[in-house]
Order: structure tokens, then C-alpha cells, then sequence
């Protein structure tokens, strides 16, 4: 069956400008991570959703960064005013429940110029 | 606040050996570990998951034990390939998040 799949697979942007990433999750699944993974920090955490709701925001950066979910299915992660250190490899998983194994779509490569 | 580590960072054997990968962590209030292998410019691929009352899971020629208590995992890799040359991660599950190692890079030499 299908996986999970990202959008766009690479992005370059200029810095100031806002960019939208999308997911979407393997069908029926209820949890759904956004992870960032980049050279010097590896994978980090950024959000967790179950259904519509982000219970864990802890991850996120700072405010320039925002996520939704909608129909419980696709997630889109946005950054304003990207920044060069936001240059990074940005990961999705969906889980059927949480605490389940995750699978990890291949994720999007931002460069910020 | 968890910290997971892998040692070795790197490692380089011939096609055939047997091997073992480690993962430590400091916080043994998990639910669950899992490990996964990354190839080049690609995502992360499930390999198992091992809940918190488990001590191993076998899948195929893989087996990952878990030791909660002194917040160790491995895995072993029975019987090496040049397919198995990948980034191998461990990563803990707590509440929700998982919490990841730098990796392993392995190496099979044919």
C-alpha cells in the first residue's frame, strides 16, 4: 500500500520568504510527527498531532514556525520568514495509533539562501 | 530530559560477519524502542519495535534486545550483506515523541 509521501521533495527559498511543507500520512492513521533532521543537531522532534490536535508543540523552534492537520489526514508545516539555520532535511511520520511504530515518509530538503 | 547515544559511530566489516550495534539511553521510562536503518537522501525504514515489557524482537537475519533497567539496547545483524550498508538509528519513545541517537554508519564490504 501507499506510504507516507512529502512535498516537495527539495525547496530552495530565499531567506525572508514563507514556506509550506505537506504530508500526507498513510490512510487511517491517527498520529502524525514532524521531525527536522540536519547536520549538526540530527533528528529532532518538532510536533505531534492525534487526529486534529497537536497535544506536543515542545519541538517547534520558535514562533515562526506553525503546523495544522485537517480531515485527520494531511498536515502542512510552515515556516515564516525562513531563516538560514532553518536549512534542513524535514521529516514526516505517521503511526496507526501513538506509541506505534512510526513510518517516516523522505521527508523535504529545505535550503534557505 | 532523555539522551540516547550510539557507539560506534561508524563501523566497517566484511560481507559475512555477524555484528552489533548499540544503543544506550538515560531515561528507562520508555514505552517503546525502535530501530530503523536511513539510506542516502532517504527516510527513515522501520526495522522493530520493541515494547518496554519486551526483551527482544527477531525479524529475519535482525535481532534487537532491550535492557531497560541499565538503558541499553542492541542490535544484532546476523550474517552481514553489502545491502545491509545503511545508517542504523535508535530511537525512544516516552509520552509521544520518539527521541533519536546520532547513528551508526555501517559498512559491509563485499
Amino acid at each position: 500500500g501507499a506510504g507516507v509521501s512529502q512535498s516537495p521533495s527539495n525547496k530552495v527559498t530565499e531567506k525572508g520568504k514563507d514556506v509550506e511543507l505537506r504530508c500526507d500520512p498513510i490512510s487511517g492513521h491517527t498520529a502524525l510527527y514532524w521531525y527536522r533532521q540536519s547536520l549538526g543537531q540530527g533528528l529532532e522532534f518538532l510536533i505531534y498531532f492525534q487526529g486534529n490536535s497537536a497535544p506536543d508543540k515542545s519541538g517547534l523552534p520558535s514562533d515562526r514556525f506553525s503546523a495544522e492537520r485537517t480531515g485527520g489526514s494531511v498536515s502542512t508545516l510552515t515556516i515564516q520568514r525562513t531563516q538560514q539555520e532553518d536549512s534542513a532535511v524535514y521529516l514526516c511520520a505517521s503511526s496507526l495509533e501513538s506509541r506505534q511504530t512510526q513510518y517516516f515518509g523522505p521527508g523535504t530538503r529545505l535550503l534557505v539562501l | 530530559k532523555q539522551e540516547v547515544t550510539q557507539i560506534p559511530a561508524a563501523l566497517s566489516v566484511p560481507e559475512g560477519e555477524n555484528l552489533v550495534l548499540n544503543c544506550s539511553f538515560t531515561d528507562s521510562a520508555i514505552y517503546n524502542l525502535q530501530w530503523f536503518r536511513q539510506d542516502p537522501g532517504k527516510g527513515l525504514t522501520s526495522l522493530l519495535l520493541i515494547q518496554s515489557s519486551q526483551r527482544e524482537q527477531t525479524s529475519g537475519r535482525l535481532n534487537a534486545s532491550l535492557d531497560k533497567s541499565s538503558g541499553r539496547s542492541t542490535l544484532y545483524i546476523a550474517a552481514s550483506q553489502p545491502g545491509d550498508s545503511a545508517t542504523y538509528l535508535c530511537g525512544t519513545q516516552g509520552a509521544q515523541k520518539l527521541v533519536f541517537g546520532q547513528g551508526t554508519r555501517l559498512t559491509i564490504n563485499p
